[in-house]
């Protein structure tokens, strides 16, 4: 059964930026696809992204087109996704979720505050 | 780019009774596409439906989801309490990537 299991509540200034990490286990890594959505207080839902298998290719949302890095880690089973430039707009909870055409399995959320 | 309109905003039930929650989409769309998210505060949203109809794995035989084309919705036959929460569609699209609709809010 796969888990994902995200890292902790980051603190930035204005302009800077955040890395975020999925840790997964329970499946074949490098099998699946995961995808980044976040939730800014009070508000819906917004993907951001998605790695896909066998290469490890991200695809991005227009939204965040060259502020949003997704990576991953075959050799730690774990999913990145770095935001630069960062916006007090960003404020947010960012989640992973496994992707299979449907996010089924999701991590418990980072929160990221950016605030001067 | 598609966009999903959920209806209503927020609607108010009592346990025991149903809910009927639609999400229109901007133009027709393939139904395998379509899921259905149940959220809670402080917690991670949950696949609820996908490919419109299908329950995903665990998920009470009270949800059931239907529709096609441009009209979808997701019902709850007899409310439990802790089916309040807020509820979002979904849909997955070319590129790849996502959509979700702005949630119905379902309260006591």
């Amino acid at each position: 059964q796969v888990q994902l299991v995200q890292s902790g509540t980051e603190v930035k200034k204005p302009g800077s930026s955040v890395k975020v990490s999925c840790k997964t286990s329970g499946g074949t890594f490098s099998s699946n696809a995961f995808s980044w959505v976040r939730q800014a207080p009070g508000q819906g839902l917004e993907w951001m992204g998605v790695i896909l298998p066998p290469f490890a290719t991200p695809h991005y949302a227009q939204n965040f087109q060259g502020r949003v890095t997704i990576t991953a880690d075959g050799s730690t089973s774990t999913v990145y996704m770095e935001l630069s430039s960062l916006k007090s707009a960003d404020t947010a909870v960012y989640y992973c979720a496994r992707d299979i055409v449907r996010l089924d399995v999701w991590g418990q959320g980072t929160t990221v505050i950016v605030s001067s | 780019e598609i966009v999903l309109t959920q209806s209503p905003g927020t609607v108010s039930l009592s346990p025991g009774e149903r809910a009927t929650l639609s999400c229109r989409t901007s133009q027709s769309v393939s139904s395998t596409y379509l899921a259905w998210y149940q959220q809670k505060p402080g917690q991670a949203p949950r696949l609820l439906i996908y490919g419109a109809s299908s329950r995903a794995t665990g998920i009470p035989d009270r949800f059931s989801g239907s529709g096609s084309g441009t009209d979808f919705t997701l019902t709850i036959s007899r409310l439990e309490p802790e089916d309040f929460a807020v509820y979002y569609c979904q849909l997955y699209g070319s590129s790849p990537g996502y959509t979700f609709g702005q949630g119905t809010k379902l309260e006591i």
